[in-house]
């Protein structure tokens, strides 16, 4: 049972333009939420986090949104750079709880 | 700096062997992590570890086991290896509690390959 969802395996995006990476979750005990970044051949990066007491968190280009009611959350990059072309990964953590549960990744590809 | 170092980048094993994948770091964490990830299954959680010689099952904890003998240190072994263990696996640390952003910092992988 997939508890934390991202259903666009892939995306691509112009550079200069908005990237939106999408993340769903059924559990409602989820009580933080982070995102990673992945380049091949190498392991996860912390990009930036939001704790379910806040809808929205930002930090230069990245900003999280949360949307308890929907549980879904979202990643928006602007602009999108080609350092930005990578794999992205959402997270929750259970309240109470020391692992994080991972989604399946969206690859984004910027375009020159 | 955290820093979490795996013994090999790439490793090509056969069937049957048994395999060890070693993680260090360097931070004093508590926790300790083992995942594999998979095109299109995302980082899938094998073991984790709270403290020295402590160990809880993950997700797919089937065909592992986890060795933690010093704080610093987190083993993964493959008992036999099988074709289907072929992936990169990933050792990850943080600090026990509810404290900061709950990130674990990652070590840079180890692509196991089973023939």
């Amino acid at each position: 049972d997939q508890q934390v969802k991202q259903n666009s395996p892939s995306l691509s995006v112009q550079e200069g333009r908005i990237s939106i990476l999408n993340c769903d979750y059924t559990n409602s005990m989820f009580d933080y939420f982070l995102w990673y970044k992945k380049y091949p051949a190498e392991g996860p990066t912390f990009l930036i986090s939001i704790s379910s007491i806040k809808d929205k968190n930002e930090d230069g280009r990245f900003t999280v949104f949360l949307n308890k009611s929907a549980k879904h959350l979202s990643l928006h990059i602007v602009p999108s750079q080609p350092g930005d072309s990578a794999v992205y990964f959402c997270a929750a953590r259970g309240f109470g709880n020391e692992k994080l549960t991972f989604g399946t990744g969206t690859r984004l590809t910027i375009i020159p | 700096d955290v820093k979490v170092t795996q013994s090999s980048r790439y490793l090509v094993k056969r069937t049957g062997e048994k395999v060890f994948l070693e993680c260090v770091q360097d931070m004093d964490h508590e926790n300790m992590f083992w995942y594999r990830q998979d095109p299109g299954l995302g980082l899938r959680l094998i073991y984790f570890s709270y403290d020295v010689k402590m160990k809880e099952k993950g997700d797919i904890p089937e065909g592992y086991s986890v060795s933690r003998e010093k704080k610093e240190r987190f083993s993964l072994i493959l008992e036999s290896a099988s074709t289907n263990q072929t992936s990169m696996y990933l050792c990850a640390s943080r600090n026990r509690g509810p404290r900061g952003t709950y990130e674990q910092y990652f070590g840079p992988g180890t692509r196991l390959t089973v023939t």
